[in-house]
């Protein structure tokens, strides 16, 4: 069984240009997790799909950050413009329903903003 | 804020048993004690969770405290590939949602 795929792997960008990350979670799992991991830290949730409708998104920073699940498969995570606090690990996460016991996360994407 | 409390750091002798400690005394009656590890550049991966009982899988086992203010995850036979970062979350089954720390970062020597 194919994992959660990420792309890009790493991206170097300067401050206030955007960025996308995309995101394919293991084919037929219905929910699907944005996380940002800080150098240090543990990941935090940004948001949370349930097939293309948002369930939570109390952490994603709304007025530069955007995520989408079109046809509750693929999803594209959005930053524009960047900060430099915006370098981090964004790692994509997906389970076969909200609620099941495990997340399967992917290899995330690793974003350096000079 | 995470509801967990780890140490930041663990050695462990590479065949011995690893004992992974976290403290959560403010759990609620609904929340799930979960395991998960990352290895270095990759994503976490899922290890066990409970909710009462102990449990154990191919993997590791999971002891939890009477009073469910505390676990202990153990690895029965630690091997350099068990370097990692582990995180003890607690889920909610009304949210669903984990909150990680910044777990404790175990060191398997040979």
């Amino acid at each position: 069984e194919a994992g959660v795929a990420q792309s890009p792997r790493y991206k170097i960008i300067e401050k206030r240009q955007s960025v996308a990350f995309w995101c394919n979670p293991i084919s037929g799992h219905a929910t699907l997790y944005w996380y940002q991991q800080i150098l240090g830290q543990g990941p935090k949730l940004l948001i949370q799909f349930q097939n293309n409708g948002v369930v939570d998104d109390s952490q994603l920073p709304k007025d530069r950050f955007s995520a989408e699940r079109l046809k509750g498969v693929d999803s594209t995570l959005k930053i524009q413009p960047a900060k430099l606090e915006d370098s981090a690990v964004y790692l994509c996460a997906s389970s076969p329903d909200r609620g099941w016991e495990t997340q399967y996360f992917g290899p995330g994407t690793r974003l350096l903003v000079l | 804020d995470a509801k967990t409390t780890q140490p930041p750091s663990m050695d462990c002798a590479e065949g011995r048993a690893a004992n992974l400690p976290c403290n959560h005394s403010t759990i609620s009656g609904n929340e799930y004690v979960y395991w998960y590890r990352q290895i270095h550049s990759q994503g976490p991966q899922y290890i066990i969770h409970g909710l009462k009982n102990n449990e154990t899988n191919e993997m590791a086992s999971l002891i939890i405290t009477e009073d469910r203010k505390s676990s202990t995850l153990i690895l029965p036979h630690a091997t350099l590939r068990d370097t990692a970062v582990y995180y003890c979350i607690l889920m909610s089954s009304g949210t669903y949602k984990y909150i990680f720390g910044t777990g404790t970062r175990l060191k398997v020597l040979a």
